[in-house]
C-alpha cells in the first residue's frame, strides 16, 4: 500500500465548474500538507501549504485536512483553463522534513 | 528574487554512464533536496543538503550520490546509469526554520538512459 493515494485522473470539467481533488493517506505522523500544481514540462508550484486538520483558502482555491480520517482535499471554484495542468498533493511528517507525493491528477478545464 | 535554476534542461546518456545535475537554490534558501520524478508519477525523494551535509535520504541506491556548495548551490550523481532512471529530476530549495515549509520547485533536468 502506498503512503499517499491519488486517484490519476483524468479529469475534464467546463470552464465554471467547481473541481474536488483529494487524497487519502496512512501515515499518522503527517502534520503538513501541500498542494502542487504542475504544468507539462515545467516543476511543481506551490499552491497551499496547510499545518494540522482545517480549512484554509486563498482565492478561488480551498484547502481541507481532515486528519481523523487521514484524508485531504483541494477545491477549485469558477475553474479556468489556465488551471488546466496536474496537480499533486504531498505531506510531511516534519516542517522543511521529506515530502511524500501523491501520484498527481491530471485536469482538463474545457472553454 | 530569483527562483531554481536546474541545468542542463535535457540531457540522453547511456547505460552504465555517470550524469551529474546542477541546481542553483533560490537566493536565501539554505536547505536543497533532490527528487526523482518518473512519467506519470509523483516525485519520489532522493536526499536533502543542509550546510553542505546530507540531511535524510530516500530508498535509492548509494549510486545516487550529492553534494552542496557553501554557496547552496548542489550538485547530484549518478553513476552507473541505468535504463529505469530515466525520469525528470527536480531540485527543490527551502529556508530551514522558515514558518511556511513549501519547497520552491526548479523546473528540472530530463534525463533519458538509452
Amino acid at each position: 500500500q502506498k503512503e499517499v493515494e491519488q486517484d490519476p485522473g483524468p479529469l475534464s470539467v467546463p470552464e465554471g465548474a467547481i473541481v474536488s481533488l483529494n487524497c487519502t493517506y496512512s501515515n499518522s505522523a503527517f502534520q503538513y500538507f501541500m498542494w502542487y500544481r504542475q504544468y507539462s514540462r515545467k516543476g511543481p508550484e506551490l499552491l497551499m501549504y496547510t499545518y494540522s486538520s482545517g480549512n484554509k483558502e486563498d482565492g478561488r482555491f480551498t484547502a481541507q485536512v481532515d486528519k481523523s480520517s487521514k484524508y485531504i482535499s483541494l477545491f477549485i471554484r469558477d475553474s479556468q483553463p489556465s488551471d488546466s495542468a496536474t496537480y499533486l498533493c504531498a505531506m510531511s511528517g516534519m516542517r522543511g522534513g521529506k515530502l511524500i507525493f501523491g501520484q498527481g491528477t491530471e485536469l482538463s478545464v474545457k472553454p | 528574487e530569483t527562483g531554481v535554476t536546474q541545468s542542463p534542461t535535457h540531457l540522453i546518456k547511456t547505460r552504465g554512464q555517470q550524469v551529474t545535475l546542477r541546481c542553483s537554490s533560490q537566493s536565501g534558501h539554505n536547505t536543497v533536496s533532490w527528487y526523482q520524478q518518473a512519467l506519470g508519477q509523483g516525485p519520489q525523494f532522493i536526499f536533502q543538503y543542509y550546510r553542505e551535509e546530507e540531511n535524510g535520504r530516500g530508498n535509492f541506491p548509494p549510486r545516487f550520490s550529492g553534494l552542496q556548495f557553501p554557496n547552496y548551490s548542489s550538485e547530484l550523481n549518478v553513476n552507473a546509469l541505468e535504463l529505469d532512471d530515466s525520469a525528470l529530476y527536480l531540485c527543490a530549495s527551502s529556508l530551514a526554520g522558515a514558518a511556511t515549509g513549501g519547497y520552491t520547485f526548479g523546473s528540472g533536468t530530463r534525463l533519458t538512459v538509452v
